[in-house]
């Protein structure tokens, strides 16, 4: 069972463009999300996060915006720049029941490429 | 800052043998966890530890794999014996506490043969 999905393994965009990198999710419980940049041969890297409290939150170029409604985030990269060509992955998490752990719920990634 | 240090790179082994991963997570981070990557699919979490003990190790396949904390710093990844499902990417990451940014480094590429 899926409880993050990215349902775009791919997405193109000119330079400049705005990029929009979609999530949903089906748990309820979950009350962090996170937006995680991957490029080839290395290990992901954090790139921006949203408690579930908020609905928006900027850093420079990268927006999150998180629907809890409709259980849907969406990470906007504006302007777009060839070096953002990467895997996007989208993570939610949930403290555990003891208070001491946050596990961390994947998505399955959606790479990016941004076209000069 | 030096980062998750993590070898080998890449393995190669056949099915049924076994094979050792280790990380080296950021100086004072207490929290390190250990991820599978299957291609085509995000990182998922086999195991977690909080200094040298084991907070949740629910979805880590137990009658194969195993691993352990020393003195916790270092942490090691086993595999024993390796099945053909066992290819992917392992990554290792720490954070400060639990509560904290992941750190990742860049992963073990395993294929098992």
């Amino acid at each position: 069972d899926q409880q993050v999905k990215q349902n775009s393994p791919s997405l193109s965009v000119q330079e400049g463009r705005i990029s929009i990198l979609n999530c949903d999710y089906t748990n309820s419980m979950f009350d962090y999300f996170l937006w995680y940049k991957k490029y080839p041969a290395e290990g992901p890297t954090f790139l921006i996060s949203i408690s579930s409290i908020k609905d928006k939150n900027e850093d420079g170029r990268f927006t999150v915006f998180l629907n809890k409604s409709a259980k849907h985030l969406s990470l906007h990269i504006v302007p777009s720049q060839p070096g953002d060509s990467a895997v996007y992955f989208c993570a939610a998490s949930v403290s555990s029941s003891s208070g001491s752990a946050r596990q961390l719920t994947f998505g399955s990634g959606t790479q990016l490429t941004v076209l000069p | 800052e030096a980062g998750v240090a993590q070898s080998p790179r890449y393995k190669i082994i056949e099915k049924r043998q076994s094979v050792a991963f280790w990380c080296n997570p950021i100086s004072g981070h207490a929290t390190l966890y250990w991820y599978q990557q299957i291609l085509g699919q995000g990182p998922k979490l086999l195991i977690q530890f909080q200094n040298n003990g084991v907070v949740d190790d629910s979805q880590l396949p137990k009658d194969r794999f195993s691993a352990e904390r020393l003195k916790g710093v270092d942490s090691t990844l086993k595999i024993q014996p390796a099945k053909l499902e066992d290819s992917a990417v392992y990554l290792c990451a720490s954070s400060l506490n639990w509560r904290g940014e992941q750190f990742f480094g860049p992963g073990t590429r395993l294929t098992v043969l």
